[in-house]
């Protein structure tokens, strides 16, 4: 069964930062696309950061780039956010999702996102 | 970015009815796109892939269908445990973007 436990939130001060941790099993993580996605409280989805697997291709949303970074360790079966100087506007639920890559004859078309973890909260106030 | 743009933003239904929900790209996705249901406290749920494929274990009342920038998404006869939010996402560029959301309410 295909399992995804985030951990890591909580109550942080504004330009305070925060890890979060995303634990994958049931699948060869090492194999999938990651993503992150938030969510604010009473608010639609929002996509955050993007990573393949090996970890070689990075994206990220403009509303975090430059402040959160998204990383990887395959041997760990682990996903992670650094969040650094930390808003008011990043308090959200925190999804991890994973994502199978595609592809036809031509090669790699892209990564259908299927699941996703039950989230951690993090809330940024003083 | 691709803009998802969903409509209508919320509705109210009685059981049994037929509800339609209808999701616009900004460009051209082909078919990558997905449908959730989200109930309140819980993580999206994946319904629909590929703009129109059925996830394994969901009710065949739900469906989709569309390619290229229009998609529907429908629900053949609205049960009471469908009372959720539903959103539409696009998979074409891996800057993933979603729709704005549907609350569907029972009349």
């Amino acid at each position: 069964e295909v399992q995804l436990v985030e951990s890591g939130g909580g109550l942080v001060q504004p330009g305070g930062s925060l890890r979060l941790s995303c634990a994958a099993s049931g699948f060869t993580f090492s194999s999938y696309e990651m993503n992150w996605v938030r969510q604010a409280p009473g608010k639609g989805l929002e996509w955050v950061s993007y990573i393949s697997s090996s970890g070689s291709t990075i994206y990220y949303a403009d509303s975090v780039k430059g402040r959160f970074t998204i990383s990887r360790d395959n041997a760990k079966n682990s996903l992670y956010l650094q969040m650094n100087s930390l808003r008011a506007e990043d308090t959200a639920v925190y999804y991890c999702a994973r994502s199978t890559p595609r592809y036809d004859s031509s090669g790699y078309l892209t990564g259908l996102p299927d699941y996703w973890g039950q989230g951690t909260l993090v809330t940024v106030s003083s | 970015d691709i803009q998802m743009t969903q409509s209508p933003s919320s509705l109210s239904a009685s059981v049994g009815d037929r509800v339609t929900i209808t999701c616009q790209a900004s460009q051209d996705i082909s078919n990558y796109l997905n449908w959730y249901q989200q109930k309140p406290g819980k993580a999206p749920k994946l319904l629909i892939y590929d703009a129109s494929n059925l996830e394994t274990g969901v009710p065949s009342r739900f469906s989709g269908s569309g390619s290229g920038t229009d998609f529907t998404f429908t629900i053949s006869s609205l049960q009471p445990e469908d009372i959720a939010t539903y959103y539409c996402q696009q998979y074409d560029n891996l800057r993933l973007t979603f729709g704005g959301g549907t609350k569907v309410e029972i009349k």
